[in-house]
């Protein structure tokens, strides 16, 4: 079964500092990754995935992830932080071994931007 | 184009009694998720459709919980005999057929289990 550890609860950074949200994963076969966020008082939205091929991917509102397969990791990154990059972070998988649809989902990483 | 729909936005319902929330996939939409979101937590995610294929059941917390698709549109989630720690975000999202392809999300169903 596929699981998915955010092991920071929250994050803080000041503005114009550069940001990262940790994600590591655990699946049986090829993994697809995703990170989702959620601003406030809005419902989730996409950021961006790994599928396979280049291990840095570009998403939305300039992040950038990384997948790691040694370190079974897929961090979030942005080189300088916005305030209104503040919002709650998810960290999302699926096994490509069990050919499912089932996603599971990160507990989630709170950021911080302080101006 | 229209995104998910989901309703009713907001639901109180007592202790004991049935409620049902359905949810609008986005057109074309093969496949179809529900998730749970307690307050200040993640994602539990519930259960799947798939195009034709059977549903993915396996997380459904109880007996208690069932959902049913209508062909590749519309989805209920049913909760019989609520309990208090039913209460929570109801997340239904939408994606194309395809693993690779990123979930849309709504804006949830906040049920409130007095």
């Amino acid at each position: 079964a596929q699981s998915v550890a955010q092991p920071e609860d929250q994050v803080n950074v000041a503005e114009g500092n550069p940001l990262t949200v940790k994600c590591t994963y655990s699946v049986s076969g090829n993994p697809y990754l995703f990170w989702y966020v959620q601003y406030p008082n809005r419902g989730l939205q996409f950021l961006l995935k790994y599928i396979t091929g280049d291990n840095l991917v570009k998403g939305s509102y300039g992040f950038e992830a990384e997948f790691n397969k040694s370190q079974t990791s897929f961090h979030l990154k942005k080189p300088s932080a916005l305030v209104s990059d503040s919002a709650l972070y998810f960290c999302a998988v699926r096994d490509g071994g069990t050919g499912g649809f089932k996603t599971i989902f990160g507990a989630g990483t709170r950021l911080f931007v302080k101006a | 184009g229209a995104g998910v729909s989901q309703s009713p936005s907001n639901k109180v319902t007592e202790k004991g009694k049935d409620v049902e929330l359905r949810c609008d996939p986005i057109s074309g939409h093969t496949a179809l998720y529900w998730y749970r979101q307690r307050l200040g937590q993640g994602l539990e995610f519930l259960i799947y459709f798939q195009g034709n294929s059977a549903p993915d059941k396996s997380g459904l917390p109880s007996d208690r919980f069932s959902a049913e698709r209508t062909g590749e549109s519309v989805s209920t989630l049913t909760i019989q005999r609520t309990q208090q720690e039913d209460s929570a975000v109801y997340l239904c999202a939408s994606s194309r057929g395809g693993l690779s392809y990123e979930q849309y999300f709504g804006p949830g169903t906040r049920l409130t289990v007095t």
